[in-house]
């Protein structure tokens, strides 16, 4: 399997501009996570799905921030409008259902997001 | 609201050293802590993951240990060697099922040759 596929691997935009990340879980999994690393605060969670449907968007920052998943293989974070603070690392996780995987996450290499 | 700390934040070791991170967790009712390893730039490998009802899991040089009474896990790295180097983070299940991870800030480890 080629594990959580993200993109773009690096974003640079300017301060009012869309910007939209995309993620692909690993087949069979039904769990996606969007965390957000920066130095002050570390790794925190955004949002998470299960089966497609959002279950905990308080991390979410503010009305800025808004996600998908259409379906299965698929998932969207968007930022409109970007602002200076947003610049961090996004990463995209994944789990699969089922007690005997412990619901471990495996991680994207993550989308590095610079708002000039 | 759980809450995990990592200490120390940095590490500087000889090569061959054997080392303990440190990782504390506020509330003892969790399902399971996950080890991670972050090369720069890079994203998040797992190394352990231990259920709440184990006490340690091993892979190779590492052993991580788990004491849900008191709040702790330690990840041991035995015969450390350069290629060690990375940023380790504990982070913390508080809930069963495919819920979100509570991630310490990580201790960033070097190892010198």
């Amino acid at each position: 399997d080629a594990g959580v596929i993200q993109s773009p691997r690096h974003e640079v935009t300017e301060m009012g501009q869309e910007v939209t990340l995309r993620c692909k879980p690993i087949s069979g999994h039904n769990s996606l996570f969007w965390y957000r690393q920066t130095m002050m605060r570390g790794l925190e969670l955004l949002i998470y799905f299960n089966n497609n449907v959002p279950i905990d968007d308080s991390g979410m920052p503010e009305d800025r921030f808004s996600a998908k998943m259409p379906n299965a293989s698929f998932s969207t974070l968007k930022i409109q409008p970007s602002e200076p603070r947003d610049s961090a690392v996004y990463f995209c996780a994944s789990s699969s259902p089922g007690l005997a995987a412990y619901n471990e996450q495996f991680f994207g290499p993550g989308t590095r997001l610079t708002v000039l | 609201k759980q809450e995990v700390t990592q200490i120390p934040a940095a590490l500087s070791v000889p090569e061959g050293e054997n080392l303990v991170l440190n990782c504390s967790f506020t509330d003892s009712a969790i399902y399971n802590l996950q080890w991670f390893r972050q090369d720069p730039g890079k994203g998040l490998t797992s190394l352990l993951l231990i259920q709440s009802s184990q006490r340690e899991q091993t892979s190779g040089r590492l052993n991580a240990s788990l004491d849900k009474s008191s709040g702790r896990s330690t990840l041991y790295i035995a015969a450390s060697q350069p290629g060690d180097s990375a940023t380790y983070l504990c982070a913390v299940r508080p809930f069963s099922g495919n819920t979100p991870l509570v991630f310490g800030k990580g201790t960033r480890l070097s190892v010198i040759a």
